[in-house]
């Protein structure tokens, strides 16, 4: 079964300095890989996906992760914190179990939250 | 678009009570999964439908949750006999097979006291 973690509870950075998340998984086979945002009493947001092609993937609100296949990496980065950014940040990967590897439900990491000091 | 909408928005119920809640996802996306998501966590996967068969279950669904999805469009998600550990946020989210993107609805935060 796949599944993902994000070893820190909480990450807090300082206004226009450079952050990241860090994101491990397991999976079987290629990995498809998501980050998403959630904002207080908000849904889940979608950053950005990993699918194939280049290992550094761009999203959205200045948002990028590199995907590192031998260490098994997803982390997401930012060059310069704002402190709107702050918020809980979910890594993902999709499974690619069921019939024909067919039923594509995503396995979620139990969230980072990101604390951005003005 | 109109994107996924769940309803009711918030449900506070009594301990025992029986509650529904709907889904109806973007009208061309044939996936629809309901997660559950507890203060702090990543959402837990509950339950999978391709159009209108409910494929896959997890052990987090126990016997008094029942979810179905009638005419592959919107789905309802039971939970009976309701207890103080289902209080939670539960979410649908919706899929088209053509594309990697899912849709996720704002959620119904569930209240059992």
């Amino acid at each position: 079964a796949q599944s993902v973690a994000q070893p820190e509870d909480q990450v807090n950075v300082a206004e226009g300095n450079p952050l990241t998340v860090k994101c491990t998984y397991s999976v079987s086979g290629n990995p498809y890989l998501f980050w998403y945002v959630q904002y207080p009493n908000r849904g889940l947001q979608f950053l950005l996906k990993y699918i194939t092609g280049d290992n550094l993937v761009k999203g959205s609100y200045g948002f990028e992760a590199e995907f590192n296949k031998s260490q098994t990496s997803f982390h997401l980065k930012k060059p310069s914190a704002l402190v709107s950014d702050s918020a809980l940040y979910f890594c993902a990967v999709r499974d690619e179990g069921g019939l024909g590897g067919g039923y594509q439900k995503v396995t979620f990491g139990t969230g980072t939250k990101l604390q951005v000091i003005p | 678009d109109t994107g996924v909408s769940q309803n009711p928005r918030h449900k506070i119920t009594k301990r025992g009570q029986n509650v529904t809640f709907r889904c109806d996802p973007i009208s061309e996306h044939n996936r629809l999964y309901w997660y559950r998501q507890t203060l702090g966590q990543g959402p837990e996967f509950l339950t999978y439908f391709q159009n209108e068969a409910q494929l896959e279950k997890s052990r987090l669904l126990s016997d008094r949750f029942s979810a179905e999805r009638p005419k592959g469009s919107f789905s309802t998600l039971e939970i009976q006999r309701t207890e103080q550990g289902d209080s939670a946020m539960y979410l649908c989210v919706s899929k088209r097979d053509s594309n990697y993107g899912y849709t996720f609805g704002s959620g119904t935060r569930l209240t059992v006291v």
